[in-house]
Parts: structure tokens; C-alpha cells; sequence
């Protein structure tokens, strides 16, 4: 299997612009998950789907965040507008969702994101 | 709430080895995972515990004690392509999403 699948591997924008970061999970996998990775906060999860509907959002940080999960393949993560606090690192996730071991969330290579 | 805590950084010598702490406060408990992050990758999996005791894996293994809220990893005969973050994870009670330490990054000397 190719593993989770994120793109682009790194974007650089400009403040205000609009920014998409797009995922791939794992095919089979019922669970996708979205994570930001900073020195300061560690990986924080933003938000997870389950069969591509959002279960838990309460990390997204405000409302310029939005996530979507339009097909079992398929999500995006869209900052609009962005600012330069949300430089980070975003992750995708995806797990089988079953129980214990297969609770196991395997991680995409993730997409630097620096704001200027 | 949910706390969960490791040291920042450790420093060992190659073919030694070292032990890496995770404590936790959660609503609720359902499994712990222990996670590696070598720099500039993502995490992969490591380990997981959900009963007490020692889960042993070639020349990593983890510890679970529930009662105490206490996990650790436990890394045998140091390479140096060890050196790298180790974050400890737990799964709560409610839903399927993990909650992630702040992660203990290990340096191997020779």
C-alpha cells in the first residue's frame, strides 16, 4: 500500500492568501484524522472523520479553519485567510478504527506550511 | 482534561540503554501508544499497551501500570539511528481520537 498521501509537501503563502492541504488515507481505513505540529504546542488533533463524516472538530483553533471529507479518498484542510501564527506542520492520519491495535493511526508525510 | 507528561530531552551512548517515562491524567483510559519521530519526518508507530505489564519488541519495550497512570519505553543496545522524538499517546474514553505528549527527543552520542 502507498501509505497516506498528502499534498503539497510544503507551501509557502503570504498572509491572507488562502491555503489548501489535501489528504489521501490509506485505502480501507474508516478513520482520518488532521494534526498540526509546532515546537511550542506539540501535535494538537484538529479534527477527525469517521466514514467521511466529522466527528470531533474541537481543536480546529477558529473559524478560518475548515475540513472536509467529501469521498472515503479524499480530504482537504483549508486555511482562508491564513496568518503567519499558523506556520506548522500539518499531518494527516488514518486508522482502521477497530480496537486496540487496530486503533493504530498511521501518519502522512506531512506539509510544512510557512506564513510570511 | 487531559495531561499528559514526558521529560524534553535525554542523552545516552550508544549500546546503552535508555528509558523514556510517560505519566498521564485522562478521562478515561483505552490503549497507549508509543509513537517515533526522527527530525523533519512524521511519527511512526512504535508500541502499544492497554493491559498492565511489558510489551517487548526486538529491542524496544513498553510498560503499562493503569493504577498509576505511568508508561515507559524502553529502548535496549542504542544505535544512532535512535536518536529522535519518542511521543507517548493515550486513547481516552470517548471516541477514537488520541491525545499526544509533548514527545522526549533522545540524542545518541557515540
Amino acid at each position: 500500500d502507498a501509505g497516506v498521501i498528502q499534498s503539497p509537501r510544503h507551501e509557502v503563502t503570504e498572509m491572507g492568501q488562502e491555503v489548501t492541504l489535501r489528504c489521501k488515507p490509506i485505502s480501507g481505513h474508516d478513520y482520518l484524522f488532521w494534526y498540526r505540529q509546532t515546537m511550542m504546542r506539540g501535535l494538537e488533533l484538529l479534527i477527525y472523520f469517521n466514514n467521511n463524516v466529522p466527528i470531533d472538530d474541537s481543536g480546529m483553533p477558529e473559524d478560518r479553519f475548515s475540513a472536509k471529507m467529501p469521498n472515503a479518498s479524499f480530504s482537504t484542510l483549508k486555511i482562508q485567510p491564513s496568518e503567519p501564527r499558523d506556520s506548522a506542520v500539518y499531518f494527516c492520519a488514518s486508522s482502521t478504527g477497530g480496537q486496540g491495535l487496530q486503533e493504530t493511526q498511521y501518519f502522512g508525510p506531512g506539509t510544512r506550511l510557512l506564513v510570511l | 482534561g487531559q495531561n499528559i507528561d514526558q521529560p524534553t530531552e535525554m542523552t545516552a551512548t550508544e549500546g546503552a540503554i535508555v528509558q523514556i517515562n510517560c505519566t498521564y491524567q485522562t478521562s478515561g483510559f483505552n490503549g497507549l501508544f508509543w509513537y517515533q519521530q526522527h527530525a523533519g519526518e512524521a511519527p511512526t508507530f512504535l508500541s502499544y499497551n492497554v493491559l498492565d505489564g511489558l510489551e517487548e519488541k526486538g529491542r524496544f519495550s513498553s510498560f503499562l501500570s493503569r493504577s498509576k497512570g505511568y508508561s515507559y519505553l524502553l529502548l535496549k543496545e542504542l544505535q544512532m539511528k535512535d536518536s529522535a522524538s519518542y511521543l507517548c499517546a493515550v486513547k481516552g474514553a470517548a471516541g477514537n481520537k488520541l491525545t499526544f505528549g509533548g514527545g522526549t527527543r533522545v540524542l545518541v552520542k557515540p
